[in-house]
């Protein structure tokens, strides 16, 4: 079956621009989440989605970061007034339900000039 | 706090030298511990998913074991397309939450 897809997969965009990024997860899975991998580094969660509901944005570095589900499925990734720090690769992941088993896009590569 | 710390950050072995990965964790309550594979440029790669102390499983050249306190990822005989970075992740009872370690970059040379 088809796994977690994301568009686009480069996006190159200069500072104090508008992005959106794109995760659909795999078909069924209710459990969403946006990862940051700056280069070189680690994991960085985001956001987390259950259904349609964010019970937890503790992860979004700033104001300029928001995030969006509908209809149990798409997610919507937007970074506001983009600053060369937001440089990185967005990763989205899903889960058939909360906690277990996440398993990954192939990641959005955002840079910031 | 729930902490996960990866060891060796990085590691070169011939083809078919033998050795293994380190992931030590502090948590709360185990729920699972996750390892992954990841390539350059892409999203990571599930792998295992362990849940007790003294469960291993094994995938082709790599087997994951866990204790109370590590889980070790040991790969035999590996081969260049072993080569990536392995990431190993943690989650408690209370959280759904993964936390990540740093990984291990593994090269293997032919």
């Amino acid at each position: 079956g088809a796994g977690v897809s994301q568009s686009p997969s480069n996006k190159v965009t200069e500072k104090g621009k508008d992005v959106e990024l794109r995760c659909d997860p795999i078909s069924g899975h209710t459990a969403l989440y946006w990862y940051r991998q700056r280069l070189g580094q680690g994991l960085e969660f985001l956001i987390y989605f259950q259904g349609n509901s964010a019970p937890d944005k503790s992860g979004l570095p700033s104001d300029r970061f928001s995030a969006e589900r509908t209809g149990e499925s798409v997610s919507t990734l937007t970074i506001q007034r983009t600053q060369q720090e937001d440089s990185a690769v967005y990763l989205c992941a899903s889960s058939p339900g909360q906690g277990g088993t996440q398993y990954f896009g192939p990641g959005t590569r955002l840079l910031v000039l | 706090e729930d902490q996960v710390t990866q060891s060796p950050e990085a590691l070169r072995l011939q083809e078919g030298e033998s050795s293994s990965l380190n992931c030590s964790y502090t948590v709360s309550g185990l729920r699972g511990l996750f390892w992954y594979r990841q390539d350059p440029g892409k999203g990571p790669e599930f792998l295992f998913t362990l849940y007790s102390a003294g469960e291993e499983k094994e995938k082709e050249r790599l087997k994951a074991t866990l204790t109370k306190k590590e889980s070790f990822l040991h790969i035999t005989a590996p081969k260049p397309e072993d080569s990536a970075t392995y990431l190993c992740a943690v989650q408690d009872n209370s959280n759904y939450q993964l936390i990540w370690g740093a990984g291990t970059k593994l090269i293997i040379k032919p």
